[in-house]
């Protein structure tokens, strides 16, 4: 069956401009996580979905990010006012039971 | 707060040579500890975890990991490696969040492979 998937792979934007980065989870996960991984760095938590609901977003780091997934399958990371620190990769992970988490390829975020 | 230390950054070993990559942990609670890989472009796969019981667990690709709480580390080894296990290697500690688990992460270890 297919993996998780990212689109785009690859964004390349403009200091101040809006960007959306779509994560597509394994069929039936109910747990979806994004992770953000600047250069040289390990994944840092940005939020977690339960089903529709986000259950935990203390990792966002501030109000210019946001997140929605509002059939409980499909999520959209959306960053307002971009600024160059955002640039890194977007990864995007998906569970069952909270168990395992499968992650997608990411999507590499450059912020001119 | 939850912390994960990898210690070195990049590893070099022969191909054939044993290999150990280390990882120390801080959590209040018994942790739960994944080790996972990343090779250029992909996205990362789950080495193997450590929930409860044997503290010695065994994962894909020949690879184990021993849980050691005296010493709050769950160090990775091989006992001899091939050259397409070069990569970059995270060790993390998962934290519970209402019935599933946020990963906290180290900064990696890049394992380099020598003919």
């Amino acid at each position: 069956g297919a993996g998780v998937s990212q689109t785009p792979s690859n964004k390349v934007t403009e200091k101040g401009k809006y960007v959306e980065l779509r994560c597509d989870p394994i069929s039936g996960h109910t747990a979806l996580y994004w992770y953000r991984q600047s250069l040289g760095q390990g994944p840092e938590f940005l939020i977690y979905f339960q089903g529709t609901g986000a259950a935990d977003d203390s990792g966002l780091p501030n109000d210019r990010f946001f997140a929605v997934r509002p059939e409980g399958s499909v999520s959209t990371l959306k960053i307002q006012r971009t600024e160059r620190g955002d640039s890194a990769v977007y990864l995007c992970a998906s569970s069952l039971y909270g168990v395992e988490q499968f992650f997608g390829p990411g999507t590499r975020l450059t912020v001119l | 707060a939850q912390s994960v230390t990898q210690p070195d950054i990049h590893i070099t070993v022969s191909e054939g040579a044993s290999l150990e990559l280390r990882c120390n942990y801080s959590y209040g609670a018994t942790p739960y500890l994944f080790w996972y890989v990343q090779s250029p472009g992909q996205g990362l796969q789950l080495l193997l975890k450590y929930f409860s019981g044997d503290t010695l667990v065994q994962g894909i690709k020949g690879f184990e990991a021993e849980f050691k709480r005296s010493q709050s580390s769950f160090n990775l080894r091989k006992p001899s490696v091939h050259w397409s296990d070069a990569a970059e290697y995270f060790c993390a500690v998962g934290i519970l969040i209402q019935g599933a688990q946020k990963l906290v992460f180290g900064q990696g270890t890049r394992l380099t492979i020598n003919p």
